[in-house]
């Protein structure tokens, strides 16, 4: 068990550009999912895949945002057109539906700045 | 719907001290509740957490949490701070294999 792992940590970029994060999740876990927290709030839910299918998608998650589990396996959320606010700690989580732990394991996340 | 009200944004303890950050939930449908720890820079790491099973939990690091469904609370207890304990902390809520929602979290400061 490796944990989950994201890449990058750290991605500055300016506004208007175009970016992409990485999520590795537990290996034999089937769900994924995304939150984004921003300075001293609590993360809030972005959307989650069970396997590659995208099952649910927050309401925060505007037309600028995409995220794709192709695979079952890792996961990439994409931003178009940054902007300020979209600055924000990216998490991603992981668990298993298969037991009785109900238990999201999260990765160290991708902190976003946005100039 | 489910929300999570974890109330003052910064608790300040003395090393030895009580710790209690209290947490209070809404849910429409039976609640899983979670309390995570987040250290600066870093993701969240679970401390304990109530599935419907014992209303009494015990988790990690000497840390336990007392489910009341009379209150909609559960909040988290720690016998004697250490200065470990500093960071934040926050409390969900969710259902079986669903997304969870957060509180704002709490800061959590141990004093020498």
């Amino acid at each position: 068990d490796t944990g989950v792992s994201q890449d990058p940590r750290h991605k500055i970029t300016k506004r208007g550009q175009n970016v992409t994060f990485r999520c590795d999740p537990i290996s034999e876990h089937n769900r994924l999912y995304w939150y984004r927290q921003t300075l001293g709030q609590g993360p809030e839910f972005l959307t989650y895949f069970q396997n590659e299918a995208q099952l649910e998608k927050s309401r925060l998650l505007s037309d600028r945002f995409s995220a794709e589990r192709p695979k079952g396996s890792f996961s990439t959320l994409e931003i178009q057109r940054t902007e300020q606010g979209d600055s924000a700690m990216y998490l991603c989580a992981s668990s298993f539906t298969g037991g009785s732990s109900y238990e999201q394991y999260f990765g160290p996340g991708t902190r976003l700045t946005v100039t | 719907a489910q929300s999570v009200t974890q109330l003052g944004s910064h608790v300040s303890v003395s090393e030895g001290a009580l710790v209690l950050l209290r947490c209070n939930y809404s849910s429409s449908v039976p609640p899983y509740l979670f309390w995570y720890v987040q250290y600066p820079n870093q993701g969240l790491q679970l401390l304990l957490k109530y599935t419907s099973a014992a209303t009494l939990v015990k988790g990690i690091n000497g840390f336990e949490a007392e489910f009341k469904k009379s209150e909609t609370s559960f909040h988290l207890t720690k016998p004697s701070a250490h200065m470990s304990d500093a960071a934040e902390y926050f409390c969900a809520v969710g259902g079986a294999n669903s997304k969870l929602t957060f509180g704002k979290g709490i800061t959590l400061s141990v004093r020498p």
